[in-house]
């Protein structure tokens, strides 16, 4: 079975802030996806980044970026110089290789609140 | 990027009638598409796979007579609700894989939110 935990449930921080949201996820599979979502008041689930289980290279994008540590079944995501634009729900997602088992396992979610 | 629609955005429906969402790849063709609920303040579940062309695959505690799900094409799936009821009231979104070489890709539509008065 899989399993995500994102332990933090909400976060306030002041704009300009620096802030990781963590994720730690559990899997049998030796080869699986990774991902982080947006999710704004909208509803609309934004996609963020998607890393393979063979990938462990950290990446950047902008003011974001994520620390993926197989060793520690870690997939956390940091963005720094936060602003109000930012808040959101995130989510941590796993998923399976391929077809049917591309199907997402979520975690909770992470209500971010970025104050001017 | 890929895009995948949903209809209706939003429905609101009395208790004991029943609930059309179409869920739409529009510019690929999906032989995999999923239905997830949100109810409010928590996270995504999946219901279920929904394959073309063959039976859905429910999750675990989703009863399959009351949502039926039915992928008669390549880029349309649709999840009826039946005799709804006001706990049937949520979020539903739903994703469209698209397969390109050995890469899949999943998109997700915009969610359709339900309320059952």
């Amino acid at each position: 079975a899989q399993k995500v935990t994102q332990a933090q449930t909400e976060i306030s921080v002041v704009e300009k802030e620096d802030v990781t949201l963590d994720c730690v996820y559990e899997t049998r599979d030796t080869t699986y996806y990774l991902f982080w979502y947006k999710q704004p008041p909208s509803g609309e689930l934004v996609f963020l980044i998607r890393r393979n289980s063979f990938d462990e290279q950290n990446e950047i994008s902008g003011r974001y970026s994520w620390n993926f540590q197989k060793s520690t079944s870690s997939f956390n995501f940091t963005i720094t110089a936060s602003q109000v634009v930012d808040s959101a729900v995130y989510f941590c997602a796993l998923a399976g290789w391929g077809g049917a088992n591309s199907k997402l396992t979520f975690g909770k979610g992470i209500t971010l609140s970025v104050r001017p | 990027g890929a895009v995948v629609s949903q209809h209706p955005s939003w429905v609101i429906c009395k208790s004991g009638t029943s609930v059309k969402i179409e869920c739409r790849s529009l510019d690929f063709q999906a032989t995999t598409m999923f239905w997830y609920r949100q109810f409010p303040k928590q996270s995504l579940m999946l219901m279920a796979t929904s394959n073309e062309g063959s039976k859905a695959t429910y999750e675990q505690g989703v009863e399959k007579d009351k949502f039926l799900i039915n992928h008669a094409s390549l880029t349309l799936s649709t999840l009826t609700v039946t005799s709804a009821h006001p706990e049937d009231s949520s979020f539903y979104i739903c994703s469209a894989i698209r397969t390109s070489g050995r890469v899949n890709e999943q998109y997700f539509g915009p969610g359709t939110r339900l309320t059952v008065t």
